[in-house]
């Protein structure tokens, strides 16, 4: 089975800075992918970014970019030019790319609140 | 208007009541999830449809069942509501495609007293 780890419960940024979410996971697949989910005050859950294992490039969407570090199961998301919008709770996830009744499911950490100051 | 959509966004009910969550998708996705979040927890599956006719148990099923009325409804109930399911539930829908992107819905603020 697969797991995800979010050590930082609480993180907070001056607005403008750059801030940086750690996540970590456990798995025996080689082929899977990962993700970064934004959960606002709304509670709406929302797709930052998406990492393919198989690719080495990191991933990046506008001030998001992450650092995957496959030998270490690292997995972390730099926010850059922090803005008050930003402030929200952080899940990292992992899906299986591997077929069965795995493939497609989500497996999520524990989440990292956000908060960005003026 | 929403691609997936929750009722009720918030209820609170009583130890022993049976409660119905539901949930609707225009998305025209087969695989549907549902899942409840708990703080220090993150969020966690209780159960899995990957169509009509198949529904999975997933990580904390225990006290839940499922109902796949249509390609577009999964519902969730409670057959006797407990204090420790107060919690924020969500449902999730994906087309099972190549990137496993899941979309979800507004979520449903669940309190049993």
């Amino acid at each position: 089975a697969q797991t995800v780890t979010q050590s930082q419960p609480e993180m907070s940024v001056q607005e403008a800075e750059t801030v940086t979410l750690s996540c970590t996971y456990d798995t025996s697949e080689n082929n899977y992918y990962l993700f970064w989910y934004k959960q606002p005050p709304s509670r709406q859950m929302i797709l930052v970014i998406r990492q393919e294992a198989y690719k080495q490039q990191n991933a990046t969407e506008n001030r998001f970019s992450v650092n995957f570090q496959k030998a270490a199961k690292s997995f972390s998301l730099k926010i850059s030019d922090s803005q008050l919008g930003d402030t929200a709770m952080y899940f990292c996830a992992f899906s299986t790319n591997a077929g069965g009744t795995s493939y497609g499911k989500l497996t999520f950490g524990q989440g990292t609140i956000l908060t960005v100051h003026p | 208007d929403a691609d997936v959509t929750q009722t009720p966004r918030n209820r609170i009910t009583k130890t022993g009541k049976r409660i119905m969550l539901e949930c609707s998708q225009t998305k025209g996705h087969d695989r549907m999830y549902w899942y409840r979040q708990d703080p220090g927890l993150g969020l966690r599956l209780i159960y899995y449809s990957f169509d009509v006719k198949d529904i999975n148990k997933g990580e904390i099923s225990d006290g839940y069942s499922v109902s796949r009325q249509a390609q577009a409804k999964f519902s969730l109930s409670l057959e006797s509501a407990i204090p420790n399911q107060t919690a924020l539930y969500f449902c999730a829908t994906s087309d099972g495609g190549q990137f496993h992107e899941q979309f979800f819905g507004p979520g449903t603020r669940l309190t049993v007293l």
